[in-house]
């Protein structure tokens, strides 16, 4: 079955710095991967997904890259502010597979 | 529309005692799913239902059972609770086949087994 890795586990920032979250999968054959943001006591909620057939995708302060030849995808959070901290979970699923892989997550902290 | 929602929020058990999870959403999604996430941890899938009368098992299925007589409504079960099945429950729903699989979480649920 799928396996997702994500780093770091944790990841301290200071207000305006850049974030980089990094996941790794194993089958080839996965296309869809989607990265949530749980806030503290909150339930996980999208923020932000990337296809199999496109290498990068915006979204104002947010962007995830992907490249399949490695199998790694990638969140880069921008500018970052102190509401930005949360705990970020990669995934990885292929169309009509009925669930999705998530990886262990990356608590993210950001210091004013 | 209400989205996901689960029903108890909190609920504190004594060991052997059995209790049922109810999540519910009004998305007409297909695909439903229970979760289980211990502090500091990731989200570990219990059991999930790619249809009405479908059931599958996921990573840790062991102590629970689940059922999915109506689209809209997944039921997770405990038949005899331990501590170490104390955690947050998450119920997650999204779109079915031949879509790309957005899942929506509900509130979740604070299950405290004594």
């Amino acid at each position: 079955g799928e396996n997702v890795e994500q780093h770091p586990s944790t990841l301290s920032v200071q207000e305006g710095d850049s974030a980089v979250i990094k996941c790794t999968y194993s089958d080839s054959a996965s296309n869809y991967f989607p990265w949530y943001k749980q806030e503290l006591g909150k339930r996980p909620q999208l923020i932000i997904d990337i296809r199999s057939n496109v290498g990068e995708k915006k979204d104002q302060r947010i962007a995830v890259t992907l490249n399949k030849t490695a199998k790694h995808f990638s969140l880069h959070i921008t500018e970052t502010q102190p509401e930005d901290s949360a705990v970020y979970f990669c995934a990885a699923s292929r169309t009509n597979a009925g669930k999705s892989t998530f990886g262990d997550g990356t608590t993210l902290t950001v210091k004013p | 529309n209400a989205g996901v929602t689960q029903t108890p929020k909190f609920r504190v058990l004594k060991t052997g005692q059995s209790m049922t999870l109810l999540c519910a959403q009004d998305m007409n999604h297909e695909y439903m799913y229970w979760y289980r996430q211990d502090p500091g941890m990731g989200l570990r899938l219990i059991h999930y239902s790619v249809g009405e009368g479908t059931t599958a098992k996921g990573e840790v299925p062991d102590g629970y059972n689940v059922s999915r007589l109506k689209k809209q409504n997944f039921l997770l079960g405990l038949e005899s609770a331990a501590p170490s099945q104390t955690s947050v429950y998450f119920c997650a729903s999204s779109y079915g086949a031949g879509t790309f699989g957005e899942q929506f979480f509900g509130p979740g649920t604070r299950l405290t087994v004594l």
